[in-house]
């Protein structure tokens, strides 16, 4: 069935390191791809998203590209920021009928200053 | 413009008790979901509904019984509180189709003591 693996974490980094959270996932056809954040106490919101192979989703700095090839969808920033410190959730939706939303474990990202 | 609301925001039950965890979204979604998540860990999906009077299992539906009357509410019942079920409940809805972004609670914090 559909799937969508994250990479273990947490992850520790210092204000304006790189970031890279690794998402692969397992789907017939081809999904559309999501990372969600929750910040502390508070529910899931929309990050991104891409639609199709290819496409870049991008916001607050943030970026992930659907690769077919490798069947993932990474989570990059440039330089993250003490308020980037949050759950990140990677997710798919299958294209079949019943359009079915999957969610990774998610990535725990606590930056210090 | 409300989104997805939840009640309570806490509640504390004692073992056996039993309980509605309310869930209203005024965005005419078809689909609703109901996930747990326990300390440190990723969403598990216990129930979902692609439309008012459909309604299926999730990953851990055991303990649990929802309903589906309406297109907004989306009601969580716990009939016997047990301990392993001490966790933060969050509900989600989102349009019908592959693309479309879930929009999530603030999540009902439930201890069983």
């Amino acid at each position: 069935g559909d799937s969508v693996t994250q990479m273990e974490g947490p992850v520790t980094l210092s204000e304006e390191a790189f970031l890279t959270i690794n998402c692969t996932y397992t789907a017939t056809g081809y999904p559309s791809l999501f990372w969600y954040v929750q910040y502390p106490g508070e529910g899931l919101q929309l990050l991104l998203k891409a639609t199709k192979a290819d496409d870049k989703g991008s916001n607050k700095g943030f970026e992930a590209t659907y690769r077919k090839e490798t069947t993932s969808f990474h989570l990059e920033k440039g330089s993250v920021q003490v308020s980037d410190s949050a759950v990140y959730f990677c997710a798919l939706i299958d294209q079949t009928g019943a359009n079915n939303l999957f969610f990774g474990t998610g990535t725990r990202l606590t930056v210090i200053p | 413009n409300a989104g997805v609301t939840q009640t309570p925001k806490f509640r504390i039950l004692k073992i056996g008790q039993s309980m509605t965890l309310q869930c209203t979204q005024d965005m005419n979604h078809n689909y609703m979901y109901w996930y747990r998540q326990d300390p440190g860990m990723g969403l598990k999906l216990i129930y979902y509904s692609v439309g008012a009077g459909i309604t299926d299992k999730g990953e851990v539906p055991n303990g649990y019984n929802v309903s589906r009357s309406t297109t907004e509410d989306f009601p969580l019942r716990l009939e016997l509180a047990a301990p392993s079920q001490t966790s933060v409940y969050f509900c989600a809805s989102r349009d019908r189709g592959p693309n479309t972004e879930a929009f999530f609670g603030q999540g009902t914090r439930l201890t069983v003591v």
